[in-house]
Order: structure tokens, then C-alpha cells, then sequence
């Protein structure tokens, strides 16, 4: 089946710094990509998608780039704040039998200290 | 605020017992999913509906169903509860369910089986 790897957190920063979260998934159709975002008590929110091959999704100064060469869809950030403390979800959503199956990682905690 | 609703917040039972949790999801969305999120699964999805109809099914135990209602709300069912079902249980609704479109998550359910 359909599956997403993101890298294990949490990842912790400086405010300022750059962020590359990665995630690589396997898929068995041609999904669409996503990521989502959860911050402390509630529920996860899109951060921002991608449904083709080298689409770039991008919102709120982070973006990810689908590289169906390399079935990667990793997240980045040039310059992160305190405020982008959260954990983040990459997810698929694949076709299955008539129906799109969704898909999610196990989640990466940013912590951004000032 | 995401304009999915979920209730209640907090649910404390016993092992054994049976629980109902409920989700009305947002105005003009037809299509809703349950997820069960704990430490150790991550993020796993259940069930959706569209429309009133099951449309997919995911990593959904026997002991647990689900249905939606005319009025498009949804509620989970679980039954014969053990430590094991001790998570968050978040419901999300999208326009169609398709393979592009955004789920708009609720906050969450915490359900603690003692």
C-alpha cells in the first residue's frame, strides 16, 4: 500500500534559521501531495499542496517542490520564527479503487527558539 | 477556526464501554473522514463518507462504525472500549473527496479508556 516517510523529530532551531523537513513517499497511482500543519492543541490546518509532477506549493513563506524522479516532497523554510513551532505532517492522497485513500507521515516537531 | 465541530472534547470511560462522538462538518462539505491519532500509530485514518455513503474505508476495527446523516454530520462509534482505543479522535470534511481537494480538520476528540 500507499505509505509516507518524514524525518524524525523533533527538529530544533534558532529563530532565523533555515528548515528542510523531508518526506518521500510510495505510492502505487499518481497522488497529490500535501502538507499540513498542527499547532499545540488543535487540529492540523494545510500549510500547502501540490497535485503534479514538479508543482511547487507554497504558503506563508514555506514551500515544497513534487519530484516524482525522486518521490519526494520536502518542506523548506529560509528563514523560520518562533511562531512556526508545530509539528508538520506530509500526507498523499492516492487513488484506490474508485475512492482517494489518504495518507499521512508520522508527523516532525519543529521547536524555534528565539 | 476551521468550521468543522466536534463533540464532546473529552471523553473518559471505561474498558468495556461504547462511546459515540459526533462531527458536523463544514457548511457545503460533502464528504467527511475520521482519523485516530495516538503517540505510537500517528495519524491513521478510519473511515470516510460522502454524502451519506461509506466511500473508503482505512485502518478501521470491527469494533468501531460510523455513519453520516442526512444532515451531513457524522458520529463515530466505539464499543467493547479497551486501553488501546486511549487517543485523539479527529473528524475532517472536504468539499468532494477527491484526490485534490483540502480536509478541513475539527479539533479533536481526546478519548481516555481507564
Amino acid at each position: 500500500g500507499d505509505s509516507v516517510t518524514q524525518m524524525e523529530g523533533p527538529v530544533t532551531l534558532s529563530e532565523e534559521a533555515c528548515l528542510t523537513i523531508n518526506c518521500t513517499y510510495t505510492a502505487t497511482g499518481y497522488p497529490s501531495l500535501f502538507w499540513y500543519v498542527q499547532y499545540p492543541g488543535e487540529g492540523l490546518q494545510l500549510l500547502l499542496k501540490a497535485t503534479k509532477a514538479d508543482d511547487k506549493g507554497s504558503n506563508k513563506g514555506f514551500e515544497a517542490t513534487y519530484r516524482k524522479e525522486t518521490t519526494s516532497f520536502h518542506l523548506e523554510k529560509g528563514s523560520v520564527q518562533v511562531s512556526d513551532s508545530a509539528v508538520y505532517f506530509c500526507a498523499l492522497s492516492d487513488a484506490s479503487g474508485g475512492s482517494y485513500i489518504p495518507t499521512f507521515g508520522r508527523g516532525t516537531s519543529l521547536i524555534v527558539h528565539p | 477556526d476551521s468550521g468543522v465541530t466536534q463533540t464532546p472534547k473529552h471523553l473518559i470511560t471505561a474498558t468495556g464501554q461504547r462511546v459515540t462522538l459526533r462531527c458536523s462538518p463544514r457548511s457545503g462539505d460533502l464528504s467527511v473522514y475520521w482519523y485516530q491519532q495516538s503517540l505510537d500509530q500517528g495519524l491513521q485514518f478510519l473511515i470516510q463518507y460522502y454524502n451519506g455513503e461509506e466511500r473508503a474505508k482505512g485502518n478501521i476495527l470491527e469494533r468501531f462504525s460510523a455513519q453520516q446523516f442526512p444532515d451531513l454530520h457524522s458520529e463515530l462509534n466505539l464499543s467493547s472500549l479497551e486501553l488501546g482505543d486511549s487517543a485523539l479522535y479527529f473528524c475532517a470534511s472536504s468539499v468532494a473527496g477527491t484526490k485534490n481537494n483540502e480536509q478541513f480538520f475539527g479539533p479533536g476528540t481526546r478519548l481516555t479508556v481507564l
